[in-house]
């Protein structure tokens, strides 16, 4: 079954105590990408990956890491969390390039990351 | 760099009427333009897309409408559903902001309201 999955779904950290959110997809995607939910603000694009070892800042990529050793694998790295970062964090993927979509089959979501930094 | 505007961010029908989302982009540049519907803790979900090259694409009830020159895309939803209730957001890909294909830019989201 093809997928994108997230872990962990849910995290309650303190600030200032590093952890990374992981992300994996089975399809053989050469797109991936984070982005973060938060009420009012809508759907922002942290970071983003064409493949494997390259990477690129989306709009809201302050505080955050990624990395992108192998093609199906792409985790989010907090270094030092804020409150400011407690949000609903999404992986996705797609094959490229994106305007080339052939359809509502082409780009997956994961279940998300509901990450609360007190 | 791009922004794209999302129009209205509430809307609420009655089943069996038709729904409207309007979203505007700033760069004409960007050629790929998404739809997603997002149900009440889930994940978002493509659901139509269009590309720059095509004025108006459908898929049984929804269709997605282009205008470039005005720089603008709708969603059309006829003979609405109450499971059609949902937020949904609308996004533009820009080849040239950040030097690349990949930044997708969203709207802000609309959520739509179907009674039945």
């Amino acid at each position: 079954e093809a997928q994108v999955t997230q872990n962990p779904r849910y995290l309650i950290t303190v600030t200032g105590k590093k952890l990374t959110v992981t992300c994996s997809q089975n399809m053989n995607h050469e797109y991936m990408s984070w982005y973060r939910q938060d009420p009012g603000l809508g759907l922002r694009q942290i970071y983003y990956s064409m493949n494997v070892e390259v990477t690129d800042k989306g709009d809201v990529p302050e505080g955050y890491k990624v990395s992108r050793k192998e093609k199906r694998n792409f985790p989010l790295i907090l270094e030092s969390p804020s409150p400011n970062q407690t949000s609903l964090y999404f992986c996705a993927s797609s094959f490229l390039p994106l305007s080339s979509s052939g359809g509502t089959d082409t780009q997956y979501f994961g279940p998300g990351t509901r990450l609360t930094v007190l | 760099g791009e922004n794209v505007e999302q129009h209205p961010s509430t809307l609420s029908v009655q089943e069996g009427d038709s729904a409207v989302i309007k979203c505007t982009y700033s760069d004409s540049a960007s050629n790929y333009f998404p739809w997603y519907k997002q149900e009440l803790g889930k994940r978002p979900q493509l659901i139509i897309d269009i590309r720059s090259n095509v004025g108006e694409k459908k898929d049984q009830r929804i269709a997605v409408t282009l205008n470039k020159t005005a720089k603008h895309f709708s969603l059309h939803i006829t003979e609405t559903q109450p499971e059609d209730s949902a937020v949904y957001f609308c996004a533009a890909v820009n080849p040239n902001y950040g030097g690349s294909q990949g930044n997708l830019i969203f709207g802000k989201g609309t959520k739509l309201s179907v009674k039945p």
